[in-house]
């Protein structure tokens, strides 16, 4: 069973630090890994995809890797700021067409 | 509309009420997922509809909870006699591909269900 876990749990940081969150997955056996950010009381907001076969993805101040043979995928963010406070989710796409989220990590950046 | 909509926004319910809950997903979306996300935690998945086909319901808790897509468009999430611990957000999801993995999903901003 495919299994998703993120560390830290919660994270703060001062403006302007860069930060990585981590995430692994038990099952290499995946089609393609997500990171979301869900503020709270609101919905998902998804940040980046990352198919099975691509190693990296970049947009803006963020940048995803995934590493599918030793389960991993870390979340870049660089020069954090105050508006990127929120909890951040990874999941993964099982090839049974399911999404496996992570717990998540919830990020305060004080100013 | 632009997006995933779902209402309603908020729910109280007394333990042993119905609920439904509805989910209006992208114009054209052909697959649509529902996603339970207790307090603290990340998303679960529910049950995943592909058109009007429900081709996964393997995350559904109990057999008081049914969802139905009758047109392959709007669908809702029903709970009978409703629990506390059934209080949660629940999100709706779509996405443009019929194929896993070939698709992003665009979530709604769930409806958050709280039982008395």
């Amino acid at each position: 069973k495919q299994e998703v876990t993120q560390i830290p749990a919660a994270l703060s940081v001062p403006e302007g630090e860069n930060l990585v969150l981590n995430c692994s997955f038990t099952d290499s056996a995946i089609y393609n890994l997500q990171w979301f950010r869900q503020d709270p009381g609101k919905g998902l907001t998804s940040l980046l995809l990352i198919q099975s076969s691509q190693r990296e993805q970049t947009s803006g101040r963020l940048n995803a890797s995934l590493d599918k043979s030793s389960g991993r995928s870390t979340l870049y963010i660089a020069a954090s700021q105050p508006g990127d406070s929120a909890t951040y989710l990874c999941a993964v796409l099982s090839n049974t067409g399911k999404l496996i989220f992570g717990q998540g990590t919830t990020l305060q950046v004080k100013p | 509309g632009a997006g995933v909509s779902q209402s309603p926004r908020y729910k109280v319910a007394k333990r042993g009420q119905d609920v439904a809950l509805r989910c209006d997903p992208i114009s054209g979306h052909v697959s649509l997922f529902w996603y339970q996300q207790a307090l603290g935690q990340g998303p679960e998945f529910l049950t995943y509809f592909q058109n009007e086909a429900q081709l996964d319901k393997s995350g559904l808790p109990s057999d008081r909870f049914f969802a139905e897509r009758p047109e392959g468009s709007v669908s809702t999430l029903k709970i009978q006699r409703t629990q506390q611990e059934d209080s949660a957000v629940y999100l709706c999801a779509s996405s443009p591909s019929a194929r896993p993995g070939t698709g992003e999903l665009f979530f709604g901003e769930g409806s958050r269900l709280t039982v008395l």
